[in-house]
């Protein structure tokens, strides 16, 4: 069965870090583009990173994130990462990773509470 | 940054036919944008039901279809069904650069 599954969502405090974690099952990362989407509370969905595959590769940004989160590959893992510093009250939200050919597949989605 | 413009509601009955459109504040919206719709029902996960324009798929009903309409960017529900009641958001690609819209509510009643 095709499924991605996120984890590390969590508490953590303004100017402090995470770590979230999109595991694949069913299919290889390594030859997929993958993103992380975000949704706040009450809000609409709002795209974060890419990694792209063709092309060339690279990995892309929202400038609300750019600068503090860093999104990255472990092919032996068949994850993909996302590496939050610096965080604000305004990044709290439902992460959901994204991926396979046309977006196919969704996670359910992790938790990131930013909060004092 | 472009900015996407979606209705914020649209109301259709049981059986009837409703446009949403994604208007673009870049200009015109293309298949060279990778425009895709997603659905998202209250509690769930968002789950894409057409991709690169006009691209289905197994899981999208036949009643959905996109397409590229008068610069916007356009999913055409024919014949409602109350199941498709959700949030609707449209995503476009600006060079790697992706961009949501701000989601249209659908009503079937």
């Amino acid at each position: 069965e095709v499924q991605l599954l996120e984890s590390g969502g969590t508490l953590a405090q303004p100017g402090g870090s995470l770590r979230l974690s999109c595991a694949a099952s069913g299919f290889t990362l390594s030859v997929n583009g993958m993103s992380w989407v975000r949704q706040a509370p009450g809000k609409g969905l709002e795209w974060v990173s890419d990694s792209v595959i063709g092309g060339g590769g690279g990995t892309y940004y929202a400038d609300s994130v750019k600068g503090r989160f860093i999104m990255s590959r472990d092919n032996s893992k068949n994850t993909v990462f996302l590496q939050m510093k610096s965080l604000r009250t305004e990044d709290t939200a439902v992460y959901y990773c994204t991926g396979h050919g046309g977006l196919s597949e969704w996670g359910p989605g992790t938790l990131v509470t930013v909060s004092s | 940054q472009a900015v996407l413009t979606q209705e914020p509601s649209l109301t259709v009955s049981p059986g009837g036919t409703v446009t949403l459109t994604c208007g673009s504040s870049a200009g015109a919206v293309t298949s060279g944008h990778y425009p895709y719709w997603i659905q998202q029902k209250p509690g769930q996960a968002p789950r894409t039901l057409i991709y690169d324009t006009n691209n289905k798929h197994s899981w999208t009903p036949a009643r959905f279809s996109g397409s590229l309409l008068g610069g916007k960017f356009a999913l055409t529900l024919s014949g409602a069904q109350p199941e498709d009641e959700a949030e609707y958001y449209c995503l476009l690609s600006y060079g790697g650069v992706r961009v949501f819209g701000g989601g249209t509510k659908v009503t079937v009643l």
